[in-house]
């Protein structure tokens, strides 16, 4: 079975500072990887995604960088948060013939920026 | 512009029914989906539909009209655990997910 798993669960940084979120998929090989992101009671909004190892599409920056070092690892990151970054962000995986529109979430990571 | 369009809020009455409803405009269409979220939660697929008329699963159906750009999800014998958003999303031409903004269904005793 599929699993996804995210990291770190919740976190609360200072602006101006570092940020490095996590994602993990096991028991699916070469999937199509997105990050969104989601303001509190906001919509949801794709920030990256990838199809392959070393490849990532910006489709929203948001002064953030994605990372896919490898095929079972997606990663998030800025130098330099800002308050605008606060939310929850969800990592996603589906399949990369499949065109159902079906996405898998990890269980998000809350992001605090104070 | 591209866009999917839902109602903020919408509220029902334990064992009866909800319809949540969705339009859409999109510059081409390879079927719409719909998520659950609960609250602080991700969202968990539910349906997906590319043809025009009413899928049903059970306690989910799912009701296309591609010429309306419209869609809705029927829930029946409502529980309170039904409580919860739901999040209508569209595939345009370009295989991209565009997002609607979540049905926040209420459900009351």
């Amino acid at each position: 079975a599929q699993t996804i798993h995210q990291w770190p669960v919740a976190e609360i940084k200072a602006v101006g500072s570092p940020l490095s979120l996590g994602c993990t998929i096991k028991g699916k090989s070469s999937p199509n990887l997105y990050w969104y992101w989601q303001a509190t009671g906001g919509t949801l909004q794709q920030l990256f995604y990838s199809i392959t190892v070393g490849q990532v599409e910006s489709v929203v920056q948001l002064n953030l960088s994605a990372s896919r070092p490898k095929d079972d690892q997606f990663i998030l990151s800025t130098e330099k948060l800002l308050l605008s970054h606060s939310g929850f962000y969800l990592c996603a995986w589906s399949l990369a013939t499949g065109h159902t529109g079906q996405l898998y979430f990890g269980e998000g990571s809350k992001l605090t920026v104070l | 512009g591209q866009g999917v369009e839902q109602p903020a809020k919408l509220m029902s009455v334990e064992g009866t029914f909800a319809r949540v409803n969705c339009t859409y405009s999109t510059s081409g269409f390879n079927g719409l989906s719909w998520y659950q979220q609960r609250e602080g939660q991700a969202p968990v697929f539910l349906s997906y539909v590319v043809l025009d008329g009413l899928k049903d699963s059970g306690h989910f159906s799912t009701f296309l009209s591609r010429s309306n750009g419209y869609s809705y999800l029927l829930l029946t014998e409502l529980q309170i655990k039904d409580s919860a958003s739901y999040l209508c999303a569209v595939r345009d031409s370009n295989y991209q997910l565009i997002w609607g903004s979540g049905t926040k269904l209420i459900i009351k005793p």
